[in-house]
């Protein structure tokens, strides 16, 4: 267990439902991470805050995905009218910026479109 | 736009052979990162290089930063059941502020 939590863990929904993801990362980070990860493939980076602040966003992002981070605490991955090719596992990761830029990785969400 | 590439995609070794994984990026690259993912799994950070021709050791892993700061290896000597899994690289570009991920390196220690 490295300190980050998302859920849900599984996610299973039809094509064009909307779906939203929870990330709570530790507590004294303040980078927070979202990836996309499909089978036999790296995480995919798709966007990323610093605090409250999204700093940058993957220009393979569709306008149907939008991330928050209100307070500068946890994070919120929504996907609007979900596709096939949604399905992947969505990672989140957590990072205190320091000498080693270590990213903490939570479980993940596993997203099912049918 | 950058790109990090690995390579084998696939090794399988005998329980005490060695087995090494390159990663490749096609910009220079402000520091690298290692990632270890077992199986269902999610990445585990391994170590980060940052200097031009650094070297480090964990135990029987050794981590290597190519003197153009564009290429990365990773050496396990004589691997265990327990190196099983996923080693990714992990590139910070300078002019990018965000960490690009290879496609990774499975592998697979026969008993």
């Amino acid at each position: 267990d490295t300190g980050v939590s998302q859920d849900p863990r599984h996610k299973i929904t039809k094509r064009g439902q909307n779906v939203t993801f929870r990330c709570d990362p530790i507590s004294e980070h303040n980078r927070l991470y979202w990836y996309r990860q499909t089978l036999g493939q790296g995480p995919e980076f798709l966007t990323y805050f610093q605090n409250e602040a999204q700093l940058e966003k993957s220009r393979l992002l569709s306008d149907r995905f939008s991330a928050e981070r209100p307070k500068g605490s946890f994070s919120t991955l929504e996907i609007q009218r979900t596709e096939q090719g949604d399905s992947a596992m969505y990672l989140c990761a957590s990072q205190r910026l320091a000498t080693n830029n270590e990213q903490f990785f939570g479980p993940g969400t596993r997203l099912t479109v049918l | 736009g950058q790109q990090v590439m690995q390579i084998p995609q696939y090794q399988h070794v005998q329980e005490g052979e060695d087995f090494t994984t390159y990663c490749n990026s096609s910009t220079t690259l402000s520091n690298i990162q290692w990632y270890k993912q077992r199986p269902g799994g999610h990445p585990v950070f391994l170590i980060q290089l940052v200097k031009s021709g650094e070297v480090k050791k964990q135990k029987r892993l050794t981590f290597q930063f190519g003197e153009a700061k564009k290429n990365s290896s990773l050496h396990i000597t004589a691997t265990q059941t327990t190196d099983v899994g996923t080693y990714f690289c992990a590139g910070w570009e300078t002019s990018y502020d965000k960490v690009i991920f290879g496609p990774g390196t499975s592998l697979s220690v026969i008993p």
